[in-house]
């Protein structure tokens, strides 16, 4: 089955304390981003990465870090998580060849930082 | 930059009746997309139209379409024969820079359908 896979789903952390968000990919697409939702905001996101090594800030980037080693995975990494980063995160992907543009999403990770 | 607008934070329907959702959007570009999405209490988002700009032809797909005004830059969603499966939040979402392909969401239509 395609599909988006993140973990964890939800998590409680504390101030500080470094976490990653994991996500993987199995349609071979070359497009991956990241975006938090957060009440009448709408998604914004965060970082996106065209292809293997290829990363480049979204709207809202401080205080996350991403990678893309591998073009499955697109991992979000909080260095030190303040309690403005609780928000619910969603990570994409799609393809960069034809003419879709439709964006597949994985299921959402809850994030409280307290 | 692109931005896309949904003035209504909320709306509510009875079951059966015909709902329409609006969006607004700005872009500089000619060659654009344009979707909405739907995102129920599980939380999922799920891709419930597509619209493509150089496209005249409203898109449609079974009880929903869409009225695609160009000229005005108004995307708005049409439900009908609306199901209580359809309370959700909505969101509008627009594409048009190709070079970072980014999809700019709307602030979402918080939509309920009454029994």
């Amino acid at each position: 089955e395609a599909q988006v896979t993140q973990n964890p789903r939800y998590l409680i952390t504390v101030t500080g304390k470094k976490l990653t968000v994991t996500c993987s990919q199995n349609m071979n697409h070359e497009y991956m981003s990241w975006y938090r939702q957060d009440p009448g905001l709408g998604l914004r996101q965060i970082y996106y990465s065209m292809n293997v090594e290829v990363t480049d800030k979204g709207d809202v980037p401080e205080g996350y870090k991403v990678s893309r080693k591998e073009k499955r995975n697109f991992p979000l990494i909080l260095e030190s998580p303040s309690p403005n980063q609780t928000s619910l995160y969603f990570c994409a992907s799609r393809s960069t060849g034809g003419g879709s543009r439709v964006l597949f999403f994985g299921e959402g990770s809850r994030l409280t930082v307290l | 930059a692109q931005t896309v607008t949904q003035s209504q934070p909320e709306m509510s329907v009875q079951e059966a009746e015909t709902v329409t959702l609006s969006c607004t959007y700005d872009t500089s570009e000619s060659n654009y997309y344009l979707f909405w999405y739907k995102q129920p209490p599980s939380r999922q988002m799920i891709l419930v139209i597509r619209q493509e700009a150089y496209k005249q032809q409203n898109a449609t797909e079974n009880r929903f379409s869409v009225n695609f005004q160009k000229a005005a830059k108004s995307f708005s969603l049409k439900i009908s024969d609306s199901q209580l499966g359809d309370t959700a939040m909505y969101f509008c979402a627009l594409i048009s820079n190709f070079g970072n392909e980014k999809l700019t969401f709307g602030t979402g239509t918080r939509l309920t359908i009454i029994p």
